[in-house]
């Protein structure tokens, strides 16, 4: 069974501050691990790294894959309060393209 | 566009009652999918349809049922329902397959008494 688990469950920083959001996994025949950000709606897509993209950027923030690590770190930089949001972390199996595993988030809430 | 519509956004039920929450999108995607999100829990597919005509369960099918006779609609049905389908639901599509851009549904906060 895919499995993929989040942490911290919970964060709290003061704007400006840099965070970290780790996403671990284990799959079999991974293919793509995904970031979204949900504020008090639906999710929105933030990132998706494979193989052959194991970084991606896009203003303050930015996402690696480890895959000999089986994780995935997204970092905010110079956070803001507009950056307060529960991030989900998902990842796709090889032969399962219709599926993703998600995990529980990280609700990140930044003050001001 | 619309995008992704999900009608309605709030309903209360009560338990063995039975009734559909719509889903329908308009930016001509084949993958089509239902999620449900309970405190802490993330999002857990139900089930998820990959064109007209074509559906197939996901991680927590039971008690609901789904059809696509449209590249557009693609409603849950909840057979009769019980407390622990007590959730917020989201309905989702994309181009071709679920790690394509997800575009999600406002959400549907159903209760079951």
């Amino acid at each position: 069974e895919d499995k993929v688990v989040q942490s911290p469950l919970s964060l709290v920083v003061h704007e400006g501050d840099t965070v970290t959001l780790n996403c671990s996994y284990e799959v079999t025949n991974f293919r793509s691990l995904l970031w979204y950000k949900q504020e008090k709606k639906a999710p929105t897509f933030l990132f998706m790294l494979t193989s052959s993209g194991i970084e991606k950027k896009s203003g303050r923030l930015s996402s690696i894959l480890d895959k000999k690590e089986l994780f995935s770190i997204l970092n905010i930089t110079a956070t803001q309060t507009g950056d307060s949001a529960v991030y989900l972390c998902a990842v796709e199996a090889a032969g399962s393209n219709y599926k993703l595993t998600f995990g529980k988030g990280t609700l990140l809430t930044v003050n001001p | 566009n619309a995008g992704v519509t999900q009608t309605p956004k709030f309903q209360v039920l009560k338990t063995g009652q039975s009734m559909t929450l719509q889903c329908a999108q308009d930016m001509n995607h084949e993958y089509m999918s239902w999620y449900r999100q309970d405190p802490g829990m993330g999002l857990r597919l139900i089930h998820y349809s990959v064109g007209a005509g074509i559906t197939d369960q996901g991680e927590v099918p039971n008690g609901y049922n789904v059809s696509r006779s449209t590249t557009e609609d693609f409603p849950l049905r909840l057979l009769s329902a019980a407390p622990s389908q007590t959730s917020v639901y989201f309905c989702a599509s994309s181009y071709g397959r679920a790690s394509d851009t997800q575009y999600f549904g406002p959400g549907t906060r159903l209760t079951v008494l």
